[in-house]
């Protein structure tokens, strides 16, 4: 029972385009959201965050939107630059006091050159 | 990197042998937590921790047990090693307090073959 769906398990954009990633849940009682960004053979590193009082959340080229209505969330990369070839991570949480994150499945995104 | 590590980086072992990872931390974080890796499944929350010698489970702990006898060393043992936990483990740590958006810190992960 996959509680953080990524249904996109690859995605290629050309450099200097967006980039969207995808991002599905269907817990209701989850309220803090992040994305992760995994280069092979290193660990994911943390990327952005939203919680659930807001829709959009930005940090430079990255920005995230939410849907609570639609249990639905999005990563923008604009632009993309070939560096940002990794595979995402989204995460969710409620507040349960332990911090504990359930992961999607990962979408792989190439930026072609 | 970042005071999380993992021992060790890669592992092979056999069949029905224990097996033991590590991770140590130097950031005096109260939570950690242990991951695995697995193509189509992402991440999944195997044990976590929420202070010395207070773990819990997470979603796929079977074959899996964790000590915490120290706040800086959490240790994952495969009892009993299995080709299904072939996978790449990953430790995480957060701190006790701030929101949630903080989120973790993951270690660069071990990578264990069972054969």
């Amino acid at each position: 029972d996959q509680q953080v769906k990524q249904n996109s398990p690859s995605l290629s954009v050309q450099e200097g385009r967006i980039s969207i990633l995808n991002c599905d849940y269907t817990n209701s009682m989850f309220d803090y959201f992040l994305w992760y960004k995994k280069y092979p053979a290193e660990g994911p590193t943390f990327l952005i965050s939203i919680s659930s009082i807001k829709d959009k959340n930005e940090d430079g080229r990255f920005t995230v939107f939410l849907n609570k209505s639609a249990k639905h969330l999005s990563l923008h990369i604009v632009p993309s630059q070939p560096g940002d070839s990794a595979v995402y991570f989204c995460a969710a949480s409620s507040r349960s006091g332990t911090y504990k994150y359930i992961f999607g499945t990962g979408t792989r995104l190439k930026v072609l050159a | 990197d970042a005071g999380i590590t993992q021992s060790p980086r890669h592992k092979v072992t056999e069949t029905g042998t224990p097996v033991t990872l590590r991770c140590h931390q130097t950031e005096n974080h109260r939570y950690m937590y242990w991951y695995r890796q697995d193509p189509g499944h992402g991440l999944r929350l195997i044990h976590y921790s929420y202070g010395v010698k207070d773990t819990d489970k997470g979603e796929v702990s079977d074959g899996y047990s964790v000590s915490r006898s120290k706040t800086e060393d959490f240790l994952l043992t495969l009892e009993s090693a299995t080709s299904s936990q072939t996978s790449v483990y990953f430790c995480a740590i957060r701190p006790g307090q701030g929101d949630l958006g903080y989120g973790y810190t993951f270690g660069s992960g071990t990578r264990l073959t069972v054969v």
